[in-house]
């Protein structure tokens, strides 16, 4: 069975451009998470989507936003890139989704972010 | 929000050495995982372990959830345990807004 996939790899911006960074969950799996981790900084939660809604998201400015599929993949979207968006990037896939005390999460390889 | 603190912070074992990760949460819990992340950033599940024990291999964890804390487990450490460990965990009740610890970096040497 098929992980998370994430892409791209890398992705390399500079201030002010927009960056999209796409998620396929394992298959069956509704809930897509997103995570920004920045050197140093441990792993912030971005947003949660669950059968094409957004549950949750987390401190972060909105020129972050995503979205999710019908398929359950999804995409983020970085806006206005700043020098401090340079991060690694983490989907992760849950078969519990909203309402559920079950959230096991299975993540991605990451999008490692560069802004220059 | 609910606070999770991992120690130690940094280990520095030699290959063979057993060694324990603790886990400490600020409130009650629903979820709670135990993660690797290798050199190339990506995150492995260990254990899903919102309460009781489990083993895999040289890898076992328990959790308490009634004390709030958790402990991870690696005996006769190989170099390939080297990297982060995380702990993650989800308050009960409401949406799921899933909280990391900072991590403990582990370094096995040969």
């Amino acid at each position: 069975e098929a992980g998370v996939t994430q892409s791209p790899t890398h992705l390399i911006k500079t201030r002010g451009q927009q960056a999209t960074l796409r998620c396929s969950p394992i298959s069956g799996h509704t809930s897509v998470y997103w995570y920004q981790q920045a050197l140093g900084l441990g792993l912030q939660f971005l947003l949660w989507y669950d059968e094409g809604e957004e549950r949750n998201r987390g401190n972060f400015p909105p020129r972050f936003s995503g979205r999710q599929f019908p398929n359950y993949s999804s995409e983020l979207n970085v806006n206005a890139l700043e020098l401090e968006d340079s991060a690694l990037y983490l989907c992760a896939s849950s078969l519990g989704g909203f309402g559920t005390n079950y959230n096991e999460q299975f993540f991605g390889p990451g999008t490692r972010l560069t802004v220059l | 929000g609910i606070q999770v603190e991992q120690s130690p912070p940094d280990l520095i074992l030699q290959e063979g050495a057993n060694s324990t990760l603790r886990c400490n949460f600020s409130d009650s819990v629903n979820n709670l995982q135990w993660f690797h992340q290798n050199p190339w950033g990506q995150l492995i599940n260990l254990f899903y372990i919102p309460s009781g024990t489990k083993q895999n291999g040289r890898l076992s964890a328990t959790t308490v959830a009634t004390e709030r804390y958790s402990l991870l487990y690696i005996s006769s450490s190989q170099t390939t345990d080297s990297g982060v460990y995380f702990c993650a965990v989800g308050p009960s009740g409401g949406s799921y807004i899933p909280t990391f610890g900072r991590g403990t970096s582990l370094i096995v040497h040969p």
